[in-house]
């Protein structure tokens, strides 16, 4: 089974400052995706950044970068110059590479960010 | 583009009731799949469809069922409603191995 774990459950950081919010996952699959979602309070699940396993590169999305360890199973999300409109819910997502129901996610608990004036 | 799109966005039922959620795919998109929110959770993945047929299905009674139509529109139905089916239900749709793309979600509420 898979499983995604989110220990933070809320964190708050200053405008135009730097925020990472931490992610560990767990998967017996050699590859997969990792991918961090936002969800406003406006409740639509918005794609933010997205990680392949076998890519040793880790993914940046202009100010959203991740730090990508595959053998400690770990996946952060680091926000750089963070913007009041990065105020949500963020949440780590787990994907199997290979396809029918593999397709589905696995999510975290997620990390409540506030971004304060 | 159009996005995937819900409905409706709010419902209000009683227990022993029975709904049906309404999901839009994107354009292009052949595979939807569904999944509930619970209060202060993450999604909880139910099931997938593909071209019509059930692809995957998670840790969701059978009263949790669903369709797809041909232009891969989806319904998920829910029978003989509990309150612990208050929830968020997201709506996701995704073509081969690019992405999942939600939706608004409908807010689903028991009495």
């Amino acid at each position: 089974a898979q499983t995604v774990t989110q220990s933070q459950p809320e964190m708050s950081v200053q405008e135009a400052e730097t925020v990472t919010l931490s992610c560990t996952y767990d998967t017996s699959e050699n590859n997969y995706y990792l991918f961090w979602y936002k969800q406003p309070p406006s409740r639509q699940m918005i794609l933010v950044i997205r990680q392949e396993a076998y890519k040793q590169q880790n993914a940046t999305e202009n100010r959203f970068s991740v730090n990508f360890q595959k053998a400690a199973k770990s996946f952060s999300l680091k926000i750089s110059d963070s913007q009041l409109g990065d105020t949500a819910m963020y949440f780590c997502a787990l994907r199997s590479w290979g396809g029918g129901s593999n397709y589905k996610l696995t999510f975290g608990k997620g990390t409540l960010l506030t971004v304060n004036p | 583009e159009t996005g995937v799109t819900q409905s409706p966005t709010h419902l209000i039922k009683t227990r022993g009731q029975q709904v049906t959620l309404r999901c839009s795919s994107q354009s292009g998109h052949n595979t939807v799949s569904w999944y509930q929110q619970a209060l202060g959770q993450g999604p909880q993945f139910i099931f997938q469809y593909y071209r019509e047929e059930e692809n995957g299905r998670g840790n969701f009674p059978p009263r949790f069922s669903g369709l797809q139509f041909p232009n891969y529109s989806s319904e998920l139905n829910v029978n003989a409603l509990e309150l612990d089916d208050s929830a968020l239900y997201l709506c996701a749709s995704s073509q081969g191995n690019q992405p999942q793309h939600f939706g608004d979600g409908t807010r689903l509420s028991i009495l």
